[in-house]
């Protein structure tokens, strides 16, 4: 079965300073990695995906098959990067369902 | 960009009662689209994958007869509590699928039900 783990509950950092949200996965198959995004009162919405290799907003992540890991980076975090963050994992493409891990509320304080 | 509605954002009802809640792509069509239940604080639980013109697929641990799952047309499916208690009070968020390769869900913004 899959399992999506983000061990941090609460991350706080200070403006400017680097953040990093922690994400490991446990599938036996060739995932597709994902990271959703809730800001406060607003739906969730899709960040980013392993696949598109993109940065959105300054913030990256990389599929590390070796450690299971997909971390989200960003350099240099902003006051409106604070929202709800969670990594989600599919099996392969076409509409398959999504499995969420428990999300990491990020803080970025002034 | 795709957009999904749910309606009610909120509802409040009786204890017994049932309560319908509709999810629907506006400006694409969605085969699939994926029922959520969200504890205060806490991430999502997939209830239902929903599929158009077939019958939905339960997750593990979730009673097909009491959470009805009707998806009737390529933007609209719907959500069933039937005989609401207190316990189902919770956030039902949908989701819809674009279909595209890339896997992309695109979420509505959630129904708060409060069973009384």
């Amino acid at each position: 079965a899959q399992r999506v783990t983000q061990p941090e509950k609460l991350l706080s950092v200070f403006k400017g300073a680097p953040v990093e949200l922690k994400c490991n996965y446990s599938y036996s198959g060739s995932p597709e990695l994902f990271w959703y995004v809730q800001y406060s009162r607003q739906r969730l919405q899709l960040l980013l995906r392993h696949i598109s290799r993109e940065s959105i907003k300054g913030f990256t992540a990389d599929l590390n098959k070796g450690e299971t890991s997909f971390h989200l980076k960003k350099p240099f975090a902003q006051e409106e990067d604070s929202a709800m963050y969670y990594c989600a994992l599919s099996r392969g493409s076409g509409s398959e369902k999504l499995v969420f891990g428990k999300g990491t509320k990020l803080t970025v304080n002034p | 960009g795709a957009v999904v509605s749910q309606h009610p954002s909120w509802v409040i009802c009786k204890s017994g009662t049932s309560v319908k809640i509709e999810c629907r792509s506006l400006d694409f069509q969605a085969t699939t689209m994926f029922w959520y239940r969200q504890f205060p604080k806490q991430s999502l639980m997939l209830m239902a994958t929903s599929n158009e013109g077939s019958k939905a697929t339960y997750e593990q641990g979730v009673e097909k007869d009491k959470f009805l799952i009707n998806h009737a047309s390529l933007t609209l499916s719907t959500l069933t509590v039937t005989s609401a208690h207190p316990e189902d009070s919770s956030f039902y968020i949908c989701s819809a699928g674009s279909g595209s390769s890339y896997n992309e869900q695109f979420f509505g913004p959630g129904t708060r039900l409060t069973v009384l």
